[in-house]
């Protein structure tokens, strides 16, 4: 069974940092995109960020873009989300999400149950 | 980026009625477009990738179709557990946008 769990959010100031971080089992991490996704309360879903399966190619939302790095250590079967410079916009549910690849583009298949990060004095 | 669009925005039906949802693209995308369930609380879950091809374990009752810039989710026959929110996903392109949303309600 897909299992992903994710930790480390909470109350932040803005300006401040936190690293969000997602512990995968259930499948081989090192063959599957990884993505994270995030819904701020109340509202739709937002696509943040990706990374291939070798952390060779990531991308990111226009708005994250210079504040936040996604990573993996696939040693570790772990995908991370470092987020700097924060601001109340970010302020959201993050989910982890495992990327799967059909003859037509990318789907998020699995996600795990996400982790709320708060951006507030 | 990629706008996507969908419509309505909220939606009342009755149990046992057939239901749409559709999903409108600023630009064409082909046939890459993902729809997802959401119940309160909850994950998204995915239910339909490539347009139409539906997810392993998904009721046959969701269906999707659609190319280019217009898709649809239809429900064939409302079951309690289907009153959830649901979007669609492009995945042309980065950002792989979402649309709004659609609440679907209990008439």
């Amino acid at each position: 069974e897909v299992q992903l769990v994710e930790s480390g959010g909470g109350l932040v100031q803005p300006g401040g940092s936190l690293r969000l971080s997602c512990a995968a089992s259930g499948f081989t991490f090192n063959y599957y995109w990884m993505s994270w996704v995030r819904q701020a309360p109340g509202k739709g879903l937002e696509w943040v960020a990706n990374i291939k399966q070798d952390g060779s190619e990531r991308y990111y939302v226009d708005s994250v873009t210079g504040r936040f790095t996604i990573s993996r250590d696939n040693a570790m079967n772990s995908l991370y989300l470092q987020m700097s410079s924060l601001r109340a916009e970010d302020t959201a549910i993050y989910y982890c999400a495992r990327g799967s690849r059909g003859y037509h583009g990318d789907y998020l298949e699995d996600w795990g149950q996400g982790t709320l990060v708060t951006v507030s004095s | 980026d990629i706008q996507m669009t969908q419509s309505p925005s909220s939606l009342s039906a009755s149990i046992g009625d057939r239901v749409t949802i559709t999903c409108r693209a600023s630009q064409t995308i082909g046939r890459y477009l993902n729809w997802y369930q959401q119940k309160t609380g909850k994950a998204p879950k995915l239910l339909i990738y490539g347009a139409s091809t539906l997810q392993s374990g998904v009721p046959p009752r969701f269906g999707g179709s659609g190319s280019d810039r217009d898709f649809t989710l239809t429900i064939s026959s409302l079951q309690p557990e289907d009153f959830a929110l649901y979007f669609c996903q492009q995945s042309y392109t980065s950002p792989f946008t979402f649309g709004q949303g659609t609440t679907l309600e209990i008439k």
